[in-house]
C-alpha cells in the first residue's frame, strides 16, 4: 500500500543549524503532508504541498515536492532546542477519496 | 490540542479488565479515526468513521470495539488485551475522510496491558 518513508531516522544537530529530512513515496499522490510530534503527545500539521506545487514555505519550515522522483523533503532552517520531535509525511493511500497513510518518522534532536 | 481531547491520558489495565477511551472533537469535523502507534513502528489507522459511520476497519482484532455515536464523538471499548496491543492510543478528525484533508490529533492514550 501506499506509503511515505522518512530518511534519515534520527537526526542530531546543534542549535541554529538547518535540518533537512526526507520522504520518499510509491505511487502517485494529489498532496503531501508533514506532521510533527513530539514525544508521547499528538501529531500537529505543519505543511501541506499540493501534486502541482514545487515548493512552499511556512515560518521557518520549506518543503519541497519532485513528483517525477516521488520525494519530498522538509528543511527547517535556524533550528531550536523546541524543534526536537519526530517528523512524519503522510500521503493518500490510493486515488480517490482515501485516508492518509504515515511512514516511520525521523527522530529530530536538536542541542541547545 | 483542545480542539480533540483525550480520555484518559493514561491506562493501565490487565488482560481480563474491560475499558474504554473516549476522543471528542470540537471542530465541526465529520470524519474520525483511531490510529495505533508503537514503538519503532509505522502510525496504524485502525479505524474511521464519517458521518457516523465506520468506513474503515483494517483488520483490527474483535477485542478492540469502536463506536461513533454522533461525529463530535468516539471511543474505543478494550477486552481482554494482549500485552502486545500496549502503545499509544491517538484519535484524530478531519473535514472529511480523504486524503487531501489535514487530521487533527489528540493527545493520546498511553495504553500498558499487564
Amino acid at each position: 500500500s501506499q506509503q511515505g518513508e522518512e530518511d534519515p531516522q534520527a537526526l542530531s544537530i546543534q542549535e541554529g543549524e538547518n535540518a533537512t529530512m526526507n520522504c520518499s513515496y510509491k505511487t502517485s499522490i494529489n498532496n503531501l503532508q508533514w506532521y510533527r510530534q513530539n514525544s508521547g503527545r499528538g501529531l500537529v500539521h505543519l505543511i501541506l504541498i499540493r501534486s502541482n506545487e514545487r515548493e512552499k514555505h511556512s515560518g521557518r519550515l520549506r518543503v519541497t515536492l519532485d513528483t517525477s522522483k516521488k520525494s519530498s523533503s522538509l528543511l527547517i532552517t535556524a533550528s531550536r532546542a523546541a524543534d526536537t520531535a519526530s517528523y512524519f509525511c503522510a500521503t493518500p493511500r490510493g486515488a480517490g477519496n482515501t485516508p492518509l497513510v504515515f511512514g516511520k518518522g525521523t527522530r529530530l534532536s536538536v542541542i541547545a | 490540542e483542545t480542539g480533540v481531547t483525550q480520555t484518559p491520558r493514561h491506562l493501565v489495565m490487565g488482560m481480563t479488565n474491560k475499558k474504554s477511551l473516549k476522543c471528542e472533537q470540537h471542530l465541526g469535523h465529520n470524519a474520525m479515526y483511531w490510529y495505533k502507534q508503537s514503538a519503532k513502528k509505522p502510525l496504524e489507522l485502525m479505524f474511521v468513521y464519517n458521518f457516523k459511520e465506520q468506513t474503515e476497519n483494517n483488520s483490527v482484532p474483535s477485542r478492540f470495539s469502536p463506536e461513533c455515536p454522533n461525529s463530535s464523538h468516539l471511543f474505543l471499548h478494550l477486552h481482554t488485551l494482549q500485552p502486545e496491543d500496549s502503545a499509544l492510543y491517538l484519535c484524530a478528525s478531519s473535514a472529511s475522510g480523504g486524503g487531501t484533508d489535514t487530521q487533527y490529533f489528540g493527545p493520546g492514550t498511553r495504553l500498558t496491558v499487564l
